[in-house]
């Protein structure tokens, strides 16, 4: 069964400190990842996507991870700031069809205080 | 930003009335979607459409129905909304014909969050 598990559900951190999210997946044929990010009352909009050659991908203070070998991904968030609070989903496409489907996290809550 | 419209962003009805959720956007994108997410869920996609007149319903079963008359909108409507209908309702849409395992990325509208008492 295709999944995708993240961890932990939820995180509280201080203002400028670092964090990692983590995600597993068992989604095959493997096509890309990505982390969305959430915030309350609103919809996901794409941080990183990932394809199963790269390793590392960086897009600002966020860091995506991959190890298509172990089917884990990380999401590494340095100097953290109040508007990082904030859902984090984790989302695997498939290739098993034409155009693909996606399998989503149940996400990372992040709260970063003051 | 994503130029996805969703209204209303919030609707609180009662019982058995009559809704539309209204989505629409002005990116030309051909595929669209429906997803409802429950407070620390998952994603789940109740329907999608890859074009004009084209609809088809998506892995969790749902009492919506949606229809695709133009490019740049797609509605989904409850004949008659029950409490278990209460969650967010998401819309996005997708360009290109590589699809989501060509790497295209599926765009959110803010969503719509609905309560039926």
């Amino acid at each position: 069964k295709n999944q995708v598990e993240q961890s932990p559900q939820s995180l509280i951190i201080l203002e400028g400190k670092n964090c990692t999210l983590q995600c597993n997946y068992t989604v095959s044929p493997f096509s890309n990842l990505r982390w969305y990010k959430q915030d309350t009352g609103r919809g996901p909009v794409s941080l990183t996507i990932m394809t199963f050659s790269e390793n590392t991908k960086s897009n600002g203070r966020y860091t995506a991870t991959l190890d298509a070998d172990t089917k884990q991904s990380s999401l590494h968030i340095t100097a953290s700031q109040l508007s990082d609070s904030a859902s984090y989903i984790c989302v695997v496409s498939d290739r098993g069809s034409t155009l693909g489907r996606l399998y989503f996290g149940r996400g990372t809550q992040l709260t970063v205080w003051p | 930003e994503a130029d996805i419209y969703q209204t209303p962003r919030y609707l609180v009805i009662g019982t058995g009335k009559k809704i539309t959720l209204e989505c629409s956007q002005t990116m030309g994108h051909d595929k669209m979607y429906w997803y409802q997410q429950d407070p620390g869920m998952e994603l789940h996609l109740i329907h999608y459409s890859y074009g004009v007149n084209s609809t088809e319903k998506g892995d969790l079963s749902s009492e919506s129905t949606v229809s695709r008359i133009r490019t740049e909108h797609f509605p989904l409507t409850l004949e008659s909304a029950r409490p278990s209908h209460t969650s967010q309702y998401l819309c996005a849409s997708l360009h290109g014909t590589a699809g989501l395992a060509g790497g295209n990325e599926q765009f959110f509208g803010p969503g719509t969050r609905l309560t039926v008492l």
